[in-house]
């Protein structure tokens, strides 16, 4: 079956560091980008960035870029998105997406982690 | 500008057709997909592009663009087919920018 799965839910303080995980399966979990997308409660759907685990070539969201670390390991099919000092304000589900390239111009998130829900809280 | 923008809310009476538009500068240049997300469930991809469904997406699902708006429409609504509704396209820079999200009642 192809499916990505991500990690459990965290509940950590502002300041505190969070790694979370996406594992890939069923697929060549190297020749696909996966991206990351965040949604804030009762809101909607924000690209964060995605990255290409055959070489773990990186592209940041501008609203994103500095605030998060995408990264891929491929030995063992898994991305992850980190924090180095988490703020209230991050608290949030995050999904990882596996994204199809049709052509130039056609592409879709078309696989999704069952999410992972972040709560940041004093 | 990067932003694209969905209407918030749409209603539709069981068994009729709804469109759902997506505006903004990058879908002159990129397709859209769509994605339906249910209440505590991950986002799914329902079209993209020319009218590309994955496996499993009923045909009622069709999608049209013309210039700067890209439109989701459903064919004979479904009780089912009530969620939200998100597009994606990428702006000038090639960043994925998703749609602001339209909810979509079945009346």
């Amino acid at each position: 079956e192809v499916q990505l799965v991500q990690s459990g839910a965290e509940v950590k303080k502002p300041g505190e560091s969070l790694k979370i995980s996406c594992k890939g399966s069923g697929y060549s979990f190297t020749s696909d980008w996966i991206g990351w997308v965040r949604q804030m409660p009762g809101k909607g759907l924000e690209w964060m960035g995605n990255i290409y685990p055959g070489d773990s070539d990186t592209r940041y969201s501008p609203s994103f870029q500095g605030q998060v670390t995408i990264s891929a390991d491929k030995s063992i099919g898994t991305a992850y998105l980190q924090w180095s000092s988490l703020k209230a304000s991050d608290t949030a589900i995050y999904y990882c997406a596996r994204m199809t390239t049709v052509t130039t111009g056609m592409d879709a998130f078309d696989m999704w982690g069952q999410g992972t829900k972040v709560t940041v809280s004093s | 500008s990067s932003e694209v923008t969905q209407d918030p809310a749409v209603s539709v009476a069981l068994g009729q057709t709804v469109r759902i538009t997506c505006q903004g500068d990058s879908l002159r240049s990129y397709y859209a997909s769509w994605y339906q997300q249910k209440p505590g469930q991950a986002p799914v991809l329902v079209i993209y592009g020319r009218n590309n469904r994955p496996s499993g997406i009923p045909d009622r699902f069709s999608v049209s663009s013309s210039g700067n708006t890209a439109s989701l429409t459903i064919t004979g609504a479904q009780a089912e087919d009530e969620a939200d509704y998100y597009c994606n396209s990428r702006d000038s820079s090639g960043n994925h920018v998703f749609g602001t999200g339209t909810k979509v009642s079945v009346l």
